[in-house]
């Protein structure tokens, strides 16, 4: 079965730093992966995804993320963090084809320092 | 609303007791999935409904927990003898192209079981 790890609980940077968020996976094939924001209050929110072609991709917020295949990776980053970037950050993966079973990972809670 | 809708926000209960959660999706997203989410964890997958139908509840962790959506719109998670265990998040989500692992999440219904 597919599994993603997120090694970091906890990240604390300053604003305007940048950030690194790290996903690594466990898929026999090709996944299909993702980031989701959960902020105070909110719903998660898809931030980006990737299935295939060009292994960075973009997404909202001014965040991109690097599909590494050799590493199983799918580390999150931003530039330059703002404060309202503070929020929990999961990667999830699902099987490709399927409709069902997004699994997500325990979750980084960043915290960001004026 | 232009969201997906869940309720209540929070909900107390006795041990013993029945509980029912309620949510309503974004208009014409035919996929509805619901997720339980414990303190320091991710989302874990617990049923996806296609339509009226469940398509897969294989996260649904016993005969306890029990979900319909009749009309093929709003869903009712069910639980019956609530445990402290069953103390968690409940999340909502839906999705108009459920294969892309891109889902609307709810802001969820918090159970407490005293």
């Amino acid at each position: 079965a597919q599994s993603v790890t997120q090694p970091d609980i906890h990240i604390t940077v300053s604003e305007g730093a940048s950030l690194e968020l790290r996903c690594n996976y466990s898929y026999g094939a090709t996944p299909y992966l993702f980031w989701y924001v959960q902020s105070p209050g909110q719903g998660l929110q898809l931030l980006l995804k990737y299935f295939s072609g060009d292994t960075l991709v973009q997404g909202i917020k001014g965040f991109e993320a690097e599909f590494k295949r050799s590493q199983s990776s799918f580390n999150l980053r931003k530039p330059s963090v703002h404060w309202s970037d503070a929020a929990e950050y999961f990667c999830a993966v699902i099987n490709t084809g399927t409709a069902s079973k997004l699994t997500f990972g325990t979750g980084t809670r960043l915290q960001v320092t004026l | 609303g232009a969201g997906v809708s869940q309720t209540p926000s929070n909900k107390v209960t006795e041990k013993g007791k029945y509980v029912e959660l309620r949510c309503d999706p974004i208009s014409g997203h035919t996929a509805l999935y619901w997720y339980r989410q414990s303190l320091g964890q991710g989302p874990e997958f617990l049923i996806y409904f296609q339509g009226t139908g469940a398509a897969d509840d294989s996260g649904l962790p016993n005969d306890r927990f029990f979900a319909v959506r009749p009309e093929g719109s709003v869903s009712t998670l069910k639980i019956q003898r609530t445990e402290r265990g069953d103390s968690a998040v409940y999340l909502c989500a839906s999705s108009s192209t459920p294969t892309t692992g891109e889902l609307f999440f709810g802001e969820g219904s918090r159970l407490t079981v005293l």
